[in-house]
Formats: C-alpha cells, sequence, structure tokens
C-alpha cells in the first residue's frame, strides 16, 4: 500500500448535486494528480496541483475544480453533477524532482450519481 | 491530442499460460512509457520504459520498448490466477507527470 488516502470510499448523490473528495498525499509528496476512471476505461486526467496552484489540466469542464492546502493535501469538487460523472476518481501524489514513475496512487473514490 | 491503445481489451487464459499485452502510442514529446496492474482500485506501478530495445523484467513479467515503431509489450509466462487484473500502459511527455492512460486490458487466468 502506499501512504495516499482518500475518502470518502464510495459516494453516492443526485443530478445536479455538489460532491467534495479528499486526497491526503503520501509524506513528502508536493504534487497531486486526479483522474476520472469510468467502468471499462482508463484513466482520464483531470487535472495536478504543485504548491497549492493548478499546473495542467485535462478536457473537463469548470464544473470540476480543485485546491490543494499547505499540506500538500487535496480536494476535487464537482458541481452540477451529471450521470456520466459515475466513475472511480483516483489521486496520485508524486514529489517534483523525482523520476516521472514515482506516482503514487490512492484506493480511489467510487462516485454514483443517480 | 495524445493519444494511447492497448490491445487486447480482455483475454481469457489457463494457468500456466504466457500472454503478451500491447501498447501503441502517440505522444507529443514523449518521454517514458510505464506499466501497472489494477487489480481493485488503486493501479500498482510495474515498469517505467525510457529506451528504445532495453527489456525490463521483474520475476515472470517483462516488457519492452520501440520507440520507432511506438509501442510496448507486456508479457507475462506461467500465468498465475494472481495475475488476473487490468493491466494499464500509460505514457508521460518530456514536460511534466501528466499521464495518459490506455483503456486496459482485463487479464482473467483460471486455474
Amino acid at each position: 500500500e502506499t501512504g495516499v488516502t482518500q475518502s470518502p470510499t464510495h459516494l453516492i448523490k443526485t443530478r445536479g448535486q455538489q460532491v467534495t473528495l479528499r486526497c491526503s498525499s503520501q509524506s513528502g509528496h508536493n504534487t497531486v494528480s486526479w483522474y476520472q476512471q469510468a467502468l471499462g476505461q482508463g484513466p482520464q486526467f483531470i487535472f495536478q496541483y504543485y504548491r497549492e496552484e493548478e499546473n495542467g489540466r485535462g478536457n473537463f469542464p469548470p464544473r470540476f475544480s480543485g485546491l490543494q492546502f499547505p499540506n500538500y493535501s487535496s480536494e476535487l469538487n464537482v458541481n452540477a453533477l451529471e450521470l456520466d460523472d459515475s466513475a472511480l476518481y483516483l489521486c496520485a501524489s508524486s514529489l517534483v524532482g523525482l523520476a516521472s514513475h514515482e506516482q503514487f496512487f490512492g484506493p480511489g473514490t467510487r462516485l454514483t450519481v443517480l | 491530442e495524445d493519444k494511447v491503445v492497448q490491445s487486447p481489451l480482455s483475454l481469457v487464459v489457463h494457468e500456466g499460460d504466457t500472454v503478451t499485452l500491447n501498447c501503441s502510442y502517440e505522444v507529443t514529446n514523449f518521454r517514458s512509457l510505464l506499466w501497472y496492474k489494477q487489480e481493485k482500485k488503486a493501479p500498482t506501478f510495474l515498469f517505467m520504459l525510457t529506451s528504445s530495445g532495453i527489456e525490463k523484467k521483474s520475476g515472470r513479467l517483462s516488457s519492452i520498448l520501440d520507440k520507432k515503431e511506438l509501442f510496448s509489450i507486456l508479457n507475462i509466462t506461467a500465468t498465475q490466477t494472481g495475475d488476473s487484473a487490468i493491466y494499464l500502459c500509460a505514457a508521460i511527455p518530456n514536460s511534466g507527470s501528466r499521464l495518459t492512460f490506455g483503456e486496459g486490458t482485463q487479464l482473467t487466468v483460471n486455474p
């Protein structure tokens, strides 16, 4: 197991609601990336946070937003939930300067939108 | 747009068989290709390949990268039921650490 934790483990919401997912990075890591993995698909990059600022974003609408805190933990917020937002949300922590494979994934949050 | 394609999407074999999983990529400013194993939720790192033609090996798993033809393969010999998982490949560019994943190959190893 990596030192990356995510909460909650599972979540059920209805269309139009808002959700906040949380990620605690591995000790010493200063970068957090968020991915969305729909059923039967590979993870898709949402965005990355470094030093509390967004540092790259994938093809996701503005209703997907995030934060990184001084302790490097991070939140993913999704507004106006849609059925297609149902997926496993993964965060990965890393340390800028390390080799690119040094990204450690958390166990994910399974979001179901009804 | 960066793209990674894996094949086959699913594979069912018997214990002891050897399998080859394929990954092709089209990535601007490509730096490395990574393989992950995903059993339940969190993908776990297997290999990182940066140089063409150099095989990486770990036990019964091995992988190689061809940067001319833009593909990689992951071989698993003498498969075991514990190898059942989704195998993901991901490409990473020179700039940043954003991973572009393929769809994954669902491997099922039957006893």
